[in-house]
């Protein structure tokens, strides 16, 4: 089951601009994750932020939660062509397995 | 150098057999994951271990069998019964403790010939 639907499906930005992605869930969440995948290449963890934080920063990544929207945004600050990648949300429930489910993902360009 | 390794990188297969992909990780995490990825979708969970000789299944187990003999290890077998087996699989693991982020290997692209 796909909890996470991410928004834009891709996003073309020239470099030094800002890229924001959303994500929404449908069930409660102990957290939500964000990671980013190169093309043909294994996922790569980025960002956690709990169900109880509202705002995560992490160098040019900014992550925020609302959990009574059940969505999260992450902005790619000053991005450069280097961020061209695939970028997934991924909650996990609160029941404690560890288990992900991740969106559909958002692809994003970043063009020099 | 830790880290989460997958053999082979690319593997091709006759429709009727059998194949074992392999995950591999030094890290010493308990839990172990394996997802199907198709083209422009996202990640779909197959099967998981939290702990040695025990497994659960995911979303799309059927088709797939696994086995957690050792900590280190979660190979996936892709049977003949899986009817669309072609796709990019991704192996995961994870320490119970802390914040549970998951750390992938670099996948294996399974293609049915």
């Amino acid at each position: 089951s796909q909890q996470g639907e991410e928004d834009p499906q891709a996003l073309s930005i020239q470099e030094g601009e800002n890229a924001t992605m959303n994500c929404s869930y449908k069930t409660s969440i102990n957290n939500l994750q964000w990671y980013r995948q190169n093309s043909g290449r294994g996922l790569v963890h980025l960002i956690l932020i709990r169900s109880n934080e509202r705002e995560k920063h992490s160098g040019r990544l900014r992550v925020t939660l609302d959990t009574s929207k059940k969505s999260s945004s992450l902005l790619i600050t000053a991005s450069r062509a280097a961020d061209t990648a695939s970028y997934f949300c991924a909650t996990e429930g609160s029941s404690n397995t560890g288990k992900l489910i991740f969106g559909q993902g958002t692809t994003l360009q970043v063009k020099p | 150098d830790g880290g989460i390794t997958q053999s082979p990188k690319y593997l091709f297969r006759k429709e009727g057999q059998n194949v074992t992909l392999s995950c591999e990780q030094n890290l010493n995490h308990d839990a172990m994951y394996w997802y199907r990825q198709d083209p422009g979708q996202g990640l779909r969970l197959i099967y998981y271990s939290q702990i040695v000789n025990d497994f659960q299944k995911g979303d799309i187990a059927e088709g797939y069998s696994v086995s957690r003999e050792k900590k280190e290890s979660f190979p996936l077998t892709v049977t003949s019964a899986q009817k669309n087996p072609t796709a990019f699989y991704l192996c995961a693991s994870s320490s119970r403790q802390g914040h549970n982020e998951q750390f992938f290997g670099p996948g294996t692209r399974l293609t049915v010939l």
